[in-house]
């Protein structure tokens, strides 16, 4: 099945050791997001790119980069994780930017720091 | 700047009892309205997506209703099961923009 899929599920890190969370979709679409969620909050964009164009928001720590080498994967950094980092990380795609389309979105990477 | 509010934050019913959960939103130029389950721990699974020229949308036990010019959604749930517990969001996608802006969730509890 076509699907968006995130590794690991559970990542634990150390305050202030760097971490790489993996998203990849079979889906084939053009955008891929990285929402940040913290426990009992709504989702909030931290970045997208619409195939190798990336796009920050403008709230998004410097603390946290994207990379996107191919269609298929999208990988999530945190250079220095602070205790406030702590959250799941969930991973979208979409096929474009048109107004009929939808998000499809990834099981989550939960992140603790320690 | 869109806002999205879901009242009550959380819920609980009794098997068997309709479910009826609420999405409101501050700017009403929008592209599409979607709802989302969310599981203890786990990531959104897409319910219903409804076009900002659309009224409402069903699947199966599912219907939504989208009021743009009020600025309202409402996700109806038939006849709830234990296995409908979960949190559910809404996310409104505004108008030559590509984010979604989401709602904290309503936090269904049904009970057997």
């Amino acid at each position: 099945d076509a699907m968006v899929i995130q590794n690991p599920r559970y990542q634990v890190t150390q305050f202030g050791k760097p971490v790489t969370l993996s998203c990849s979709q079979t889906l084939n679409h053009n955008v891929m997001y990285w929402y940040q969620q913290k426990s009992s909050q709504a989702p909030k964009l931290l970045f997208h790119y619409y195939d190798k164009d990336f796009n920050n928001e403008a709230d998004t720590p410097d603390n946290f980069q994207s990379r996107r080498p191919n269609t298929s994967f999208c990988f999530l950094d945190i250079r220095s994780p602070g205790l406030g980092d702590a959250a799941m990380y969930l991973c979208a795609t979409s096929r474009d930017v048109s107004e009929y389309n939808e998000q499809f979105f990834g099981p989550g990477t939960r992140l603790t720091v320690l | 700047k869109q806002e999205v509010t879901q009242i009550p934050a959380a819920l609980s019913v009794p098997e068997g009892e309709n479910l009826v959960l609420n999405c409101s939103f501050t700017d009403s130029a929008i592209y599409n309205l979607q709802w989302f389950r969310q599981d203890p721990g786990k990531g959104l699974t897409s319910l219903l997506l409804i076009q900002s020229s659309q009224r409402e949308q069903t699947s199966g036990r599912l219907n939504a209703s989208l009021d743009k010019s009020s600025g309202r959604s409402t996700l109806y749930i038939a006849a709830s099961q234990p296995g409908d517990s979960a949190t559910y969001l809404c996310a409104v996608r505004r108008a030559n923009d590509y984010k979604l802006s989401f709602g904290a969730g309503t936090t269904v509890t049904v009970r057997a």
